[in-house]
């Protein structure tokens, strides 16, 4: 267990409905990542925080996702109008700023599929 | 882009060691990452490398050399439950982390 938390751990909707999952990071840390995994592949970039900014979002994600860290505690992330395509493992991250090398320490992610 | 390469998938027996390679392609980062993943698990801190060289840490130790884009993760007295995924990962510009697709250890008896 690292400190870091994701609600829920598994996740099946329907093509087309709304999905939101939650991410405690460790309270001390200023920095929260989100990234999705597939199978066989590693965990692909989406999004992170720095306190409550949102400072960068890759281009693989499209406007059905969203995210949010209100009060630079948790972060949720919502995807909308979900896709088969969607299913993936979402993982959360979290570091502090200079902390050593800044390791990003992993939640056990939130399995989604959807059918 | 930063293109990252590892072999898919190795095998070796227990007892024995194993090298790990990866190889990358970017015009520049912080440090490079070692992380193990078990299947359905997230992944967990190995190493870290920012100079050139060797880290130790017990049975794992971790190697970079920037010049030649290379690195590699070395298991020794290889144990059953270091059958796992291994993820090499650059720690780029505000610590965000671009992954390889991993290589899959199966730790034989």
């Amino acid at each position: 267990d690292t400190g870091v938390s994701q609600d829920p751990r598994h996740k099946i909707t329907k093509r087309g409905q709304n999905v939101t999952f939650r991410c405690d990071p460790i309270s001390e840390h200023n920095r929260l990542y989100w990234y999705r995994q597939t199978l066989g592949q590693g965990p692909e970039f989406l999004t992170y925080f720095q306190n409550e900014a949102q400072l960068e979002k890759s281009r693989l994600l499209s406007d059905r996702f969203s995210a949010e860290r209100p009060k630079g505690s948790f972060s949720t992330l919502e995807i909308q109008r979900t896709e088969q395509g969607d299913s993936a493992m979402y993982l959360c991250a979290s570091s502090l700023t200079g902390g050593p090398s800044e390791t990003q320490y992993f939640g056990p992610g939130t399995r989604l599929l959807v059918l | 882009g930063q293109n990252i390469d590892q072999p898919t998938e190795m095998t070796a027996t227990e007892g024995a060691i194993v090298q790990i390679n990866c190889t990358y392609q970017t015009s520049g980062f912080n440090g490079l990452f070692w992380y193990q993943q078990h299947a359905g698990e997230a992944p967990t801190f190995l190493s870290y490398n920012v100079l050139d060289g060797l880290e130790e840490k017990g049975r794992f130790s971790s190697f970079l050399s920037r010049s030649k884009g290379y690195s590699y993760l070395l298991l020794k007295e290889l144990q059953m439950k270091d059958s796992a995924s291994y993820l090499c990962a650059l720690n780029t510009n505000a610590g965000k982390s671009t992954f390889g697709d991993g290589t899959t250890l199966t730790v034989k008896p």
